[in-house]
């Protein structure tokens, strides 16, 4: 089946770092893959996307790149804020179709100090 | 302007209650979903739900149950609640064909 594997954290950094959060997966056909976040006390926001090997997902200075030869979809930002602290999901959607819903990894606790 | 809404945000009922919780949303999107987060944020589907088919995880117990009186909508009915229940339950929502899912603000259970 399918499956999800990101570190869980926490992970803490110091505002401006550069941050890196790596997710990895397996999938039996040609998934797409997101990530997600999730503020304290919210529901999960749509944060980036990947449809197919190569692409580049980014939004608000996070990014992506689908990696086929690795299995991967690691999340980095050049330069963090006090304000991106949240939980961070990876996912993946099988190719077979939306309805199958998502599968998660089980979620990176980030918190950024001052 | 909500485009995912559930209510209500708490429920705090006692064992071998039924409860309801009630999702709408105004994306007009076709496929709806529950999801369960558990207290270490491990997220789960357990239902995917459009005009056509109900697609159940099989580890969900059949005492959860989804009601769609229309296609906004997508609620769901728990009967016989259990400690293990209290989690955090989030509805979502998905255009046909497309993958992303929009997710409302979530329910958080507690069952005492």
């Amino acid at each position: 089946g399918n499956s999800v594997t990101q570190m869980e954290g926490p992970v803490t950094l110091s505002e401006e770092a550069f941050l890196t959060i790596n997710c990895t997966y397996t999938a039996t056909g040609y998934p797409s893959l997101f990530w997600y976040v999730q503020y304290p006390g919210e529901g999960l926001q749509l944060l980036l996307k990947a449809t197919k090997a190569d692409d580049k997902g980014s939004n608000k200075g996070f990014e992506a790149t689908y990696r086929k030869e690795t299995t991967s979809f690691h999340l980095e930002k050049g330069s963090v804020q006090v304000s991106d602290s949240a939980v961070y999901f990876c996912a993946l959607a099988d190719s077979g179709g939306g309805a199958d819903g998502l599968t998660f990894g089980k979620g990176t606790h980030l918190i950024i100090q001052p | 302007d909500t485009a995912v809404s559930q209510t209500p945000k708490y429920l705090v009922t006692q064992m071998g209650n039924d409860k309801s919780i009630k999702c709408e949303q105004n994306l007009g999107h076709d496929t709806m979903y529950w999801y369960k987060q558990d207290s270490k944020k491990f997220l789960k589907i357990m239902f995917s739900y459009n005009n056509k088919e109900l697609i159940i995880n099989e580890t969900v117990p059949n005492r959860f149950s989804p009601k769609s009186p229309d296609k906004a909508h997508l609620n769901l009915h728990i009967n016989s609640l259990e400690l293990g229940d209290s989690a955090v339950y989030f509805c979502a929502s998905s255009p046909r064909d497309y993958y992303e899912q929009y997710f409302g603000p979530g329910t958080r259970l507690t069952v005492t």
